[in-house]
């Protein structure tokens, strides 16, 4: 079974300009999660969505961030424009049954290491 | 109040020891799920062991296995015959129900632990 996919790995660009990065979830599962790593700390939850609804985005900056996941499968996280406190690393996750159960394990991708200039 | 600690930044063990690393969490929502995942170098974070709120007995999953002391709101982690391949972050994670219902929302990480094993 393959896992979570995330594309690119590393980018690297400058202040004030826009990315973006995309996520191709396990096949089957339903919630898809958008996480922030900041060097030396835990992951932190930007976005929830459970098929193509949101969840949960409590924490996701809405000024300068957004997502979609527009058929329920595959979801892109931009960020316009950057700045330098968005240097991290941009995890991917989904789980197959989603809000649902406690015990739902979330399976992360590879990540997209974000350097800001 | 942090909801999940980890107070050990850094540990190290010798090749083929045991070695647990501690968490410990915060919260008033009786149903939840503690979760162990390990991040190597390479970044990608690797699940490892679940231990739910109503669980009996300690999760075991070959050598991760959980000592959950629910009364003492710990979920400590113990690897047994530490291998080289082992050194890398470990990350504490807890899964609660979204405040006011009865859906389940997203992890909340620690700080985590970088664990050395030494040959």
């Amino acid at each position: 079974e393959a896992g979570v996919a995330q594309s690119p790995r590393y980018k690297i660009i400058e202040k004030r300009q826009s990315v973006a990065f995309w996520c191709n979830p396990i096949s089957g599962h339903a919630t898809l999660y958008w996480y922030q790593q900041i060097l030396g700390q835990g992951p932190k939850l930007l976005i929830q969505f459970q098929n193509n609804g949101v969840v949960d985005d409590s924490q996701l900056p809405k000024d300068r961030f957004s997502a979609e996941r527009l058929k329920g499968v595959d979801s892109t996280l931009k960020i316009q424009p950057a700045k330098l406190e968005d240097s991290a690393v941009y995890l991917c996750a989904s789980s197959l049954a989603g809000t649902r159960r406690g015990t739902d394990t979330q399976y992360f991708g590879p990540g997209t290491r974000l350097t800001v200039l | 109040a942090q909801k999940i600690t980890q107070t050990q930044p850094g540990m190290f063990v010798q090749e083929k020891e045991a070695v647990t690393l501690d968490c410990t969490y915060d919260t008033s929502d009786p149903s939840y799920g503690l979760f162990w995942y390990k991040q190597p170098s390479s970044g990608e974070m690797i699940f490892l062991i679940y231990q739910g709120s109503y669980d009996q007995q300690n999760a075991t999953e070959g050598r991760y296995s959980l000592n959950f002391q629910k009364a003492r709101k710990s979920a400590n982690l113990v690897i047994s015959a530490s291998q080289l391949g082992d050194s890398a972050m470990y990350f504490c994670a807890m899964r609660e129900r979204i405040p006011g219902g009865t859906s389940y929302g997203k992890l909340t990480f620690g700080q985590g632990t970088i664990l050395t094993v030494h040959p």
